[in-house]
């Protein structure tokens, strides 16, 4: 049962515009949430997080929002840029299992010119 | 400052051998953990490494195993190998035991015929 679901394999924004990435996950232990970027043959790359006691952090055009009782956050990137396309992977942690993070299987984002 | 890298980039095997990846994490890092990328899936963890010790281990077989060295690089060992292990294998380092900011290097992709 996946825990961490990110249900838009796939979304396409115009350059400028608001990208909204959603994710949703069903363990309420989960205390920690990342979001990650991924190019083709790199590593994922760290963009931003938020802690469970908090509902919204901000760094630069990244913004995290979670809604606790919906079990629902999502990424907000503004505006968009050509190079933000990318693979997106939302992820948790419930500190169970040293800081393992438990990863959705990933939005692709296509910023267009 | 020196970023995650992993050896080798691309490794082909033959069903039932044993494969080991290499690690040397972030410096600063003291902490490894590692995962497996299926094809169009997230990455799933498969064990974490703090000080030389196991700190949390995922769902993956026994045949999975692995070290973390004095100066914090780490090996990921596979014995028997199955068709099913063909996967980008990535390794993240953190701070510490508690952080969750996971850094990622650019992975090993491993093919078993």
């Amino acid at each position: 049962d996946q825990q961490v679901k990110q249900n838009s394999p796939s979304l396409s924004v115009q350059e400028g515009r608001i990208s909204i990435l959603n994710c949703d996950y069903t363990n309420s232990m989960f205390d920690y949430f990342l979001w990650y970027k991924k190019y083709p043959a790199e590593g994922p790359t760290f963009l931003i997080s938020i802690s469970s006691i908090k509902d919204k952090n901000e760094d630069g055009r990244f913004t995290v929002f979670l809604n606790k009782s919906a079990k629902h956050l999502s990424l907000h990137i503004v505006p968009s840029q050509p190079g933000d396309s990318a693979v997106y992977f939302c992820a948790a942690s419930d500190n169970q299992a040293g800081t393992a993070l438990i990863f959705g299987k990933g939005t692709t984002l296509s910023v267009s010119s | 400052e020196t970023g995650v890298t992993q050896s080798p980039t691309h490794l082909i095997k033959t069903r039932g051998q044993q494969v080991t990846l290499r690690c040397s994490s972030q410096s600063g890092h003291n902490t490894v953990s590692w995962y497996q990328q299926a094809l169009g899936q997230g990455p799933q963890f498969i064990f974490q490494y703090y000080r030389e010790e196991e700190n949390g281990r995922g769902n993956f077989p026994p045949r999975f195993s692995g070290l973390q060295f004095p100066n914090y690089s780490s090996e990921l060992n596979v014995n028997a190998l199955e068709l099913d292990d063909s996967a980008l294998y990535l390794c993240a380092s953190s701070q510490d035991q508690i952080s969750y900011e996971q850094y990622f290097g650019p992975g090993t992709r491993l093919t078993v015929t």
